[in-house]
């Protein structure tokens, strides 16, 4: 059974940094693209950022681009999100989801429960 | 970036009803590689995660009762629950893979009226 689970949310001042993980178990890890998805309190889903099987190609959003950097140790099974220069609007559960085939680039079927991740003074 | 757009935001309907959701791309995810257009389906209901219900825009996940289905090509894109259940009560997301960033649209939820 594909497991996903995120750790290291928490409260962050504005322009501060925080890094979240997803540890994978259940799949052949290092063969599968990996994708941080997010959801601000009461709004809809919004990708973040992807990552190649190898790590070789990432991918960001605008909104996060310059800020955010994705990674991911397939040694330990688990995918990264180094988030700095944090702002209010980056506040939001944040939820990794593998893709449904090995090595591409298409649609979700596992996801995680999340990591609560809140910019606040 | 391909914009993709739902509608409604919110629709009401009857225990057994038909429920239609639509869903608009600013332009076509249809893939000339596989033939296939790259639209998916999601239904995340409060306080859980989303869940795969459709994607290539009209394949159902395994699990998925036959009363989701989707369609459409190109642009445009339908979800349609046949005959809805109390446990179809969520909010459902389309989203397209066919080039980065995998936008996916406002949601639309769908309650009993």
């Amino acid at each position: 059974e594909v497991q996903l689970l995120e750790s290291g949310g928490g409260l962050v001042q504005p322009g501060g940094s925080l890094r979240i993980a997803c540890a994978a178990s259940g799949f052949t890890f290092n063969t599968y693209t990996m994708t941080w998805v997010r959801q601000a309190p009461g709004k809809g889903l919004e990708w973040v950022s992807a990552i190649s099987d190898s790590a070789a190609i990432t991918y960001y959003a605008d909104s996060v681009k310059g800020r955010f950097t994705i990674s991911r140790d397939n040694s330990k099974n688990t995918l990264y999100l180094q988030m700095s220069s944090l702002r209010a609007e980056d506040t939001a559960l944040y939820y990794c989801a593998k893709d449904a085939y090995s090595s591409r680039w298409y649609y979700f079927d596992s996801w995680g429960q999340g990591t609560l991740v809140t910019v606040s003074s | 970036d391909i914009v993709v757009t739902q509608s409604p935001d919110s629709l009401a309907v009857s225990l057994g009803e038909r429920a239609t959701i639509n869903c608009k791309s600013t332009q076509s995810v249809f893939s000339s590689s596989n033939n296939k257009n790259c639209l998916a389906w999601y239904q995340q209901k409060p306080g859980q995660p989303p869940k795969l219900l459709i994607f290539w825009a009209s394949t159902r996940e395994s699990g998925v009762p036959d009363r989701f289905s989707g369609s459409g090509s190109g642009t445009d894109f339908t979800l349609t629950i046949s005959s809805l259940q109390a446990e179809d009560v969520a909010v459902y997301y389309c989203q397209q893979y066919y080039t980065t960033p995998f936008t996916f649209g406002g949601g639309t939820k769908v309650e009993i009226k």
